[in-house]
């Protein structure tokens, strides 16, 4: 199985700043990489899909990138909003598995 | 608007069996595989199956081979997934979700639906 590794597992930051948050599989996942964002209570939305591509209705803060074993995801312009916790998924190969999630906070 | 909707949450002993539905609407039900997802209390995502609703072919992850069936009923545009043997580590929110048109390779899930919680105790 692929093993997913997001960095860090929790962050503050505040309204306004540049985030980041990385993804490692343990073999390459080509592009094959997505993004979700939970916020508490609800079910996973997806952000992010083929590693850079934003999913229809999802602000334009939100950016991916990368490839093979190292992806990031980025949010230009933190926003209150945002507060949730953030999965990176590959699909490359099966099983499908989940990064353990980046717990975002404002500060 | 395309749209999931599973069935209520279930509190089972040790043991016993869960089915849980997912019932699809505002797609073409048979052209995108369906997936199963779950979430112990406070904990990550994981992977537990994959449906063809056309082909009620299935791949489970190897954790559940044995214990998971999931099914679908194309008159009624509902997929399901039953859990046997139910232990307390099976308590947890399942999710079906969809994957895009006509893969199941390189792909995504979206939407979700709202989740069904799954409470395993004596």
């Amino acid at each position: 199985d692929i093993q997913m590794t997001q960095s860090p597992s929790s962050l503050s930051a505040s309204v306004g700043d540049r985030v980041t948050i990385t993804c490692r599989a343990s073999q390459t996942v080509s592009t094959s990489l997505n993004w979700y964002q939970q916020t508490p209570g609800k079910a996973p939305n997806l952000l992010i899909y083929g590693a850079s591509n934003l999913q229809s209705g999802v602000p334009s803060r939100f950016s991916g990138s990368g490839s093979g074993t190292d992806f990031t995801l980025t949010i230009s312009s933190l926003q209150p909003e945002d507060v949730a916790t953030y999965y990176c998924q590959q699909s490359y190969s099966t099983p499908r598995t989940f990064g353990q999630g980046t717990k975002l906070e404002i500060q | 608007q395309v749209q999931l909707v599973q069935s209520g949450a279930e509190v089972k002993k040790p043991g016993a069996s869960v089915k849980v539905s997912c019932k699809a609407s505002g797609y073409t039900f048979s052209s995108h595989y369906m997936h199963w997802v779950r979430q112990a209390p406070g904990q990550g995502l994981e992977w537990v199956g994959i449906i063809n609703p056309s082909s009620e072919s299935t791949n489970y992850a190897r954790k559940f081979r044995g214990r998971v069936s999931m099914t679908r009923d194309t008159s009624t545009s509902i997929v399901y997934m039953e859990l046997s043997g139910l232990r307390s580590e099976d308590t947890a929110i399942y999710y079906c979700t969809r994957g895009p048109w006509g893969t199941s390779t390189e792909d995504w899930f979206d939407p979700w639906g709202q989740g069904t919680l799954v409470i395993v105790s004596t």
